[in-house]
């Protein structure tokens, strides 16, 4: 079964500076990744998805991801961060390998982003 | 408007008293699920659906019902509610269960069980 691990429960930011959320999953064997984002007493909200191809994909706001195979990595970053992106980010992975979990998105603990002025 | 919704958003009840929490999505969407989310655990999937008829359980299916007997609709059914079920529900569906199809989302359920 997937597991996904966010490594960082809480990052506090000040605004416009760069911010990186990592974002590590147990198999690299036909996944697709999805970063998803909860802003205060909201539902979740897609921000970006890989499913083939270029390995650096581009979201909503600014954000973007970049695939890695062989470390099994999905990190988020953001060149320069508003007060607005202050939220919760979970990184998916969804399984197309077939058997039981075909289908299944499995999601990480999520990381708590702080932007402060 | 394409979308995913729950109700209610909000409820307080006690230890025993069944609840139903209704999820509706007006996309056609065959693929439907539910998930709890706890603070550090991320979103845990208790239930979901293929297709009409066919519900199938996640990882945290123990004390929960679901029923699809329409398209649109995939309730979560709490018989015996708990404090351990305490949580942030939300629903989903997706186009198809192909994991290339984005699930979209409702709004969520705070659920206080007393």
């Amino acid at each position: 079964a997937q597991s996904v691990t966010q490594l960082d429960s809480q990052v506090p930011v000040f605004e416009e500076a760069p911010v990186e959320l990592r974002c590590n999953y147990s198999s690299s064997v036909s996944v697709y990744l999805f970063w998803y984002v909860q802003y205060p007493n909201q539902g979740l909200q897609l921000l970006l998805k890989y499913l083939s191809g270029s390995t650096l994909v581009k979201g909503i706001n600014g954000f973007e991801a970049e695939f890695n195979k062989s470390q099994t990595s999905f990190h988020l970053r953001k060149p320069s961060v508003h007060i607005s992106d202050t939220a919760e980010y979970f990184c998916a992975v969804r399984d197309n390998a077939g058997g039981t979990s075909y289908g299944k998105l499995t999601f990480g603990q999520g990381t708590i982003l702080t932007v402060h002025p | 408007e394409a979308q995913v919704t729950q109700n209610p958003r909000y409820l307080i009840t006690v230890t025993g008293k069944k609840l139903t929490v209704t999820c509706s999505q007006n996309m056609n969407h065959e693929y439907m699920s539910w998930y709890r989310q706890d603070p550090g655990l991320g979103l845990r999937q208790i239930y979901y659906s293929m297709n009409v008829e066919v519900t199938d359980k996640g990882d945290v299916p123990e004390g929960y019902k679901v029923s699809r007997k329409e398209k649109r609709n995939f309730p979560l059914i709490l018989e015996s509610p708990s404090p351990n079920q305490t949580s942030l529900y939300f629903c989903a569906s997706s186009r198809t269960g192909d994991p290339k199809n984005i699930q979209y989302f409702g709004a969520g359920t705070r659920l206080s069980v007393l």
